[in-house]
């Protein structure tokens, strides 16, 4: 059973960095990109930006170029999204996600989500 | 440009038809997908590939595309389908691809 596992809530202050985690089991770690996606309380869903595990590789919405940095660990199957100069509006539940190869590249397998809330 | 557009609500009584469109320019060239988001919940995939239904997603949950509209149809709505709905596709920058999500719309079950 393919699982995404996300790290624990956060609250933080304007102007720190937040480092939350997706812990992946059930298939080859290195065979999917990893995407990370934003939804802020009550508005839709962006696409923040993705990780190939298998080599590092990463790619990043424009709109967040520069203050986000994501990452990949192969010896713990754990991929991290690090968001940097934290501002109110960086409020919002982050969620992981991977395709399931049957379905094209749709977002098939969803972590739980992790609220960041940044408040000073 | 890289967006997409969605009604923002729609209503329907239950046991009616619901349909929802999302367009955009890129949609004649990539596949769409279609979410649905309960409160509190992760999304769950629809369709994909612009009108399949991916195992378990019952058949009441149709997906169709035109040019730059696709739709999602949802027929004999019930009560549990109240949710929120996204349309996703995929674009070309010219450098690399990216995701784009539209700004999802809210179906109310009357």
């Amino acid at each position: 059973e393919v699982q995404l596992v996300q790290s624990r809530p956060e609250v933080k202050k304007p102007g720190t960095t937040v480092k939350i985690s997706c812990k992946v089991s059930g298939y080859t770690f290195t065979d999917h990109y990893i995407h990370w996606l934003q939804q802020a309380p009550g508005k839709g869903l962006e696409w923040v930006g993705l990780v190939d595990p298998e080599n590092g590789e990463t790619r990043y919405a424009e709109k967040f170029q520069g203050r986000v940095t994501i990452t990949a660990d192969t010896s713990i199957d754990t991929v991290y999204m690090e968001r940097s100069s934290l501002r109110a509006d960086d409020t919002a539940t982050y969620y992981c996600a991977t395709i399931n190869a049957a379905y094209g590249s749709a977002f098939y397998y969803w972590g739980q989500g992790t609220r960041v809330t940044v408040s000073s | 440009s890289y967006g997409l557009t969605q009604p923002p609500s729609v209503s329907v009584s239950p046991g009616q038809t619901a349909r929802i469109t999302c367009s955009g320019d890129a949609l004649p060239k990539q596949y769409a997908f279609w979410y649905q988001q309960k409160p509190g919940q992760a999304p769950v995939l629809l369709i994909y590939k612009d009108s399949q239904r991916p195992s378990g997603i019952p058949e009441r949950f149709s997906g169709s595309s035109s040019g730059t509209t696709v739709s999602l149809t949802i027929t004999g709505v019930q009560a549990e389908d109240e949710a929120d709905y996204y349309c996703q596709s995929g674009d070309n920058t010219g450098t690399h691809e990216i995701w784009v999500f539209g700004g999802g719309t809210k179906l109310t079950v009357l």
